[in-house]
């Protein structure tokens, strides 16, 4: 079993749908979440960094975690056909210990957002 | 654009060939972070520096090795290469190890 699971997808809204994006984890020590955008062979693009459980927003970006649950979620508001990529959560355990800076990836969700 | 540079952005080689791929982390970053990237495994973590230490590996083959230079540059070493090594190549860069991660471009290596 993977220590993150995310759904491949891939997933396909209408321009100004919400979308909603979920990662599931077993290891109880990652303490930090991002969210991540990729667009198709670029590098990952940082959308998201949140520490612990709660929520987090930024413009049409919203983060959720719920640690109790080991899942976490982003939810897209007024997609955009600019948002289509593939969308990567990743986590930390943070300072200490062996893994230290180390990010634990999903398999990632490809979306497409048609006008 | 991250402010992380990579080169060479593609690099074609022969089975068995060594490469070195180079990294340039973010103005004032101090920790440097290697991924691989491939169809079936998705993005897997490499190795980490810290100031020029190594500080965390996950799970790097014997055959990659990888340092930081006092200006704070990295290099992936990849030698005897096989063709299952074609892949994406990601270096990252955070001012600390637990602090966001910015990624650069990658490098794709194609072993034929």
């Amino acid at each position: 079993q993977k220590e993150v699971e995310q759904d491949p997808g891939p997933l396909s809204v209408p321009e100004g749908a919400i979308v909603s994006l979920n990662c599931t984890y077993s290891n109880s020590a990652f303490q930090y979440f991002m969210w991540y955008r990729q667009y198709s062979r670029k590098g990952p693009e940082l959308l998201m960094y949140t520490y612990s459980s709660g929520n987090k927003e930024d413009g049409r970006f919203t983060a959720q975690v719920d640690k109790s649950s080991k899942y976490i979620s982003l939810f897209i508001r007024d997609s955009q056909p600019s948002d289509s990529a593939t969308y990567l959560c990743a986590m930390s355990g943070g300072a200490g210990g062996t893994s230290y800076g180390k990010l634990t990836f999903g398999q990632g969700t490809i979306l497409t957002v048609h006008p | 654009d991250s402010g992380v540079t990579q080169t060479p952005k593609h690099l074609i080689t022969a089975t068995g060939q060594r490469v070195t791929l180079r990294c340039s982390p973010r103005s004032g970053d101090l920790s440097v972070y290697w991924y691989q990237q491939s169809l079936d495994q998705g993005l897997q973590f490499l190795i980490q520096y810290y100031n020029g230490e190594e500080r965390a590996k996950g799970n790097i083959l014997e055959r990659f090795s990888a340092q930081q230079f006092p200006d704070l540059h990295s290099e992936l070493n990849l030698s005897s290469l096989e063709l299952g090594d074609s892949a994406l190549y990601f270096c990252a860069s955070s001012w600390a190890a637990y602090n966001e991660q910015f990624f650069g471009p990658g490098t794709r290596l194609t072993v034929l």
